[in-house]
């Protein structure tokens, strides 16, 4: 059976400090795929990053980052110096038979 | 340009009615989704549809049905619509049915049933 956990349901930071996301993931299937996605307060899912399950590199894109680890079977999200414009809801998920499975989110809110 | 669009964007409508929500993407891709958002924020898998076939079909009742006339429109018409139908309902499309296939997701359309 596949499943994701987001333990973190909201969580709240001042702008500039750093906020790291978790997502820990089960999965038989030694074939997978991980994804980030983000929702802002407007609605839409806006997808942030695809790795799969062969590729452990940490991957860093301006002010974020993610850290992959399959002994941990986590793919946790970093995001450094936050901003307000951060703020939404986090959604990671996993892909290893036919259906994407979603995380129950983490809700980020960077105050000024 | 809007790679997927859904339409309407807001839903209200009564108990009992049938309403349709339309997905069209214009980014050439072979599958598209229709995704269920609760109000607590959580986002399941309702069908899936690869070049106009049904390939996924979760536990959801009857009075749900996709329809796509081709690969590039996705439509859910609801029957008899229900409180507990109302929901962000979203449209989403990837090149393909596989795995890795990153899925582009639309704006979202809120059903609100009174």
């Amino acid at each position: 059976a596949q499943k994701v956990t987001q333990a973190q349901t909201e969580i709240s930071v001042v702008e500039k400090e750093d906020v790291t996301l978790d997502c820990v993931y089960e999965t038989r299937d030694t074939t997978y795929y991980l994804f980030w996605y983000k929702q802002p307060p407007s609605g839409e899912l806006v997808f942030l990053i695809r790795r799969n399950s062969f590729d452990e590199q940490n991957e860093i894109s301006g002010r974020y980052s993610w850290n992959f680890q399959k002994s941990t079977s986590s793919f946790n999200f970093t995001i450094t110096a936050s901003q307000v414009v951060d703020s939404a809801v986090y959604f990671c998920a996993l892909r290893s038979t036919g259906k994407l499975i979603f995380g129950q989110g983490t809700e980020l809110s960077v105050k000024p | 340009d809007t790679a997927v669009s859904q339409t309407p964007k807001y839903l209200v409508t009564q108990m009992g009615n049938d309403k349709s929500i339309k997905c069209e993407q214009n980014l050439g891709h072979d599958t598209m989704y229709w995704y269920k958002q609760d109000s607590k924020k959580f986002l399941k898998i309702m069908f899936s549809y690869n070049n106009k076939e049904l390939i996924i079909n979760e536990t959801v009742p009857n009075r749900f049905s996709p329809k796509s006339p081709d690969k590039a429109h996705l439509n859910l018409h609801i029957n008899s619509l229900e409180l507990g139908d109302s929901a962000v309902y979203f449209c989403a499309s990837s090149q393909d049915s596989s795995r890795g296939s990153i899925q582009y997701f639309g704006a979202g359309t809120r059903l609100s049933v009174l």
